[in-house]
């Protein structure tokens, strides 16, 4: 089946360190990969998105590769912020016949102190 | 382009009544998918509707249906409201057609309590 796994959290970083969030993934077909955040009391916004391998998703300074031959969707960012403080999730969409289905890795909580 | 509408954005439910959300979606969007969110299980899909049919479903009870009208908007309806059906549940929506997986767009949200 589709599964998506995360590195568990909670993650605690000082503002400006270096961020990686690890994702890797299971699927049947080729599946498109995602990274959601959400911010408390909010519903998901996505960050940025891969689909195809090698792609590379980009947006806000975050970074994320589509690896076929590793099955991860790493996501990255070269200094955090504070603002970045929210809980990341890593997701993967195969469907067929346009059906759309997103399945969910647990959520990373990622903290960036000042 | 206005986002994904959910209404209400929060609901305080008894055990055994039912419950109806709303969800519009992003103008010309005509596929919205269904999604609850709790601290145990995590984001778990719950149906896709796309012009007015459910083309997929996940793994929850018959208490759980959804509908679709002719304007894309949605509903979803929770029967016989259980304790465990506490949780956010949100609504995403795409211009996928038939074929093609797009990518999906996030309401805020509705919070359901089940007392």
């Amino acid at each position: 089946g589709n599964s998506v796994t995360q590195m568990e959290g909670p993650v605690t970083l000082s503002e400006e360190a270096f961020l990686t969030i690890n994702c890797t993934y299971t699927a049947t077909g080729y599946p498109s990969l995602f990274w959601y955040v959400q911010y408390p009391g909010e519903g998901l916004q996505l960050l940025l998105k891969a689909t195809k391998a090698d792609d590379k998703g980009s947006n806000k300074g975050f970074e994320a590769t589509y690896r076929k031959e590793t099955t991860s969707f790493h996501l990255e960012k070269g200094s955090v912020q504070v603002s970045d403080s929210a809980v990341y999730f890593c997701a993967l969409s195969v469907g067929g016949g346009g059906a759309q289905k997103l399945v969910f890795g647990q959520g990373t909580r990622l903290t960036i102190n000042p | 382009k206005a986002g994904v509408t959910q209404t209400p954005r929060y609901l305080i439910k008894t055990r055994g009544q039912q419950v109806t959300l709303s969800c519009s979606p992003i103008s010309g969007h005509r596929s919205v998918s269904w999604y609850q969110q709790t601290p145990g299980q995590g984001l778990q899909f719950l149906f896709e509707y796309f012009s007015e049919t459910q083309r997929n479903k996940g793994n929850f009870p018959g208490r759980f249906s959804g509908r679709q009208f002719s304007n894309s908007r949605s509903e979803m309806n929770v029967s016989t409201l259980e304790l465990g059906d506490s949780a956010l549940y949100l609504c995403a929506s795409s211009s996928a057609g038939t074929g093609r997986l797009e990518t999906q767009y996030f309401g805020p949200g509705t919070r359901l309590l089940v007392l």
